[in-house]
């Protein structure tokens, strides 16, 4: 069974940092991950991408210059590294993963892990 | 960046009836749309993939259509437990993106 597993989440005040991680089991972890968002009673936002060996990573215009998306094979986890947190950041964050390569549809989301920045 | 513009925002539907979703790209996006089901308090649900493709397990009152810049999700025969919350997602170019959503809420 697919399982990825969000943690990390949490309060922080606006400007601060918050590292989540997502921890993949039950299939070979070499697909594509995204990390994508989702605001109270809004649709999910795309935030990131990186590939299966982490030498290719994409970001959405509003977290470019302040996430870093990463991932440890060996480990089977995914992480998004937030810096200078601003609050229209928070959100529910879901790790997500496409078969990669191609224009490939996310098939398998994560529960989530909400992030609230607030002062 | 593409913009998905779904419609209608909310629909109220009696059990058995059929729901039809639409979903407008805002540039031609080939088939490259999927549609997703996220119900309360949980994360979305991956329905069908390349505007007309059933994911794995999904039932087959859902089925999807559509090229280029329109596509449309229907259901069948609704049943109770497909209250919920639907999107399109692109995935032809970045940034990847997602429409609005459509509730859909059992009468």
């Amino acid at each position: 069974e697919v399982q990825l597993v969000e943690s990390g989440g949490g309060l922080v005040q606006p400007g601060g940092s918050l590292r989540l991680s997502c921890s993949a089991s039950g299939f070979t972890f070499n697909y594509w991950m995204h990390w994508v968002r989702q605001a109270p009673g809004k649709g999910p936002v795309w935030v990131s991408r990186i590939n299966s060996d982490g030498s290719r990573t994409d970001y959405a215009d509003s977290v470019k210059g302040r996430f870093t998306i990463s991932r440890d094979n060996a480990k089977n986890t995914l992480y998004l590294q937030m810096n200078s947190l601003r609050v229209e950041d928070s959100a529910v964050y879901y790790c997500a993963r496409e078969r990669g390569g191609g224009e490939l549809p996310i098939d398998y989301w994560g529960q989530g892990t909400l992030v609230t920045v607030s002062s | 960046e593409i913009v998905l513009t779904q419609s209608p925002d909310f629909q109220s539907v009696t059990p058995k009836e059929k729901v039809t979703i639409t979903c407008r790209a805002s540039q031609s996006i080939g088939s490259s749309l999927h549609w997703y089901q996220q119900k309360p308090d949980q994360s979305p649900k991956l329905l069908i993939k390349y505007a007309s493709q059933s994911f794995s397990g999904v039932p087959s009152r859902f089925s999807g259509s559509g090229s280029g810049t329109d596509f449309t999700l229907t259901i069948n025969s609704l049943e109770a437990e497909d209250a919920a919350t639907y999107y399109c997602h692109q995935s032809r170019s970045l940034p990847l993106t997602f429409g609005g959503g459509t509730k859909v809420e059992i009468k």
